[in-house]
């Protein structure tokens, strides 16, 4: 059974680079026809889709966000990130990674971390 | 950019009423839009795709129609278990995703 899980720190100050990564288990990222993605949720607000990726690293941005984002994925170790520079608090938010259903919407999905940007 | 429209933000209903939730599009995503159920604290679970194509699991009771720029997410008899607030989410390209505002489901 597919499994992703969110991590990194939960507290960043403003100007700061939030750095999360996603580790997937019961599955492999490399050579799969799934797209990864990030999506992001504001504190009793609504749901914010950031970008995805492809194993092989081709990569879609949300155009609001693509001057200061960044998703990559290793093989490697079964994991994609997320980087997004010069936060403020309005990236203060519940971050989750996904998988797509192959030419289709995310149907797996991480639990959600909670990101603080504070000073 | 595509945006997507949801109407309404809240709805109130009693358990067996028929309820639906509307998504537009501001230009046509042909067929690729989904639906999504969320609950308090928990990530959304995927309901409808591809406009009207139940995810496996879901209840019958769920159901998705339209192209082009208008859709509907129909519940036909409202269960307890329906409160949650729903999404729809268009995937049109790859290169650029979008999620409605969202629709509040309460229980009278």
């Amino acid at each position: 059974q597919l499994q992703l899980q969110e991590s990194g720190p939960g507290l960043v100050k403003p100007s700061e680079t939030l750095s999360l990564t996603c580790t997937v288990s019961g599955g492999s990222i490399n050579n799969s026809p799934y797209y990864w993605g990030w999506i992001r949720q504001p504190p009793g607000k609504g749901l914010e889709w950031i970008g995805n990726v492809y194993y092989s690293g081709t990569t879609y941005y949300n155009p609001s966000l693509k001057s200061r984002v960044t998703i990559s994925v290793d093989t490697s170790k079964n994991q994609f990130s997320l980087k997004l520079n010069s936060v403020t608090a309005a990236d203060t938010a519940v971050y989750y990674c996904a998988r797509d259903r192959s030419s289709g919407p995310y149907r797996d999905w991480g639990q959600g971390t909670l990101v603080t940007v504070s000073s | 950019d595509i945006q997507m429209t949801q109407s309404p933000s809240t709805l109130s209903a009693s358990v067996g009423d028929r309820v639906t939730i509307t998504c537009r599009a501001s230009q046509s995503v042909n067929s690729w839009l989904a639906w999504y159920q969320q609950k308090p604290g928990i990530a959304p679970k995927l309901l409808v795709y591809k406009a009207s194509y139940l995810e496996i699991g879901v209840p019958s009771r769920f159901s998705g129609s339209g192209s082009g720029t208008e859709f509907t997410l129909t519940i036909s008899s409202l269960q307890p278990d329906d409160s949650a607030t729903y999404f729809c989410l268009q995937y049109n390209s790859y290169s650029s995703w979008t999620f409605g505002q969202g629709t509040k489901v309460e229980i009278k």
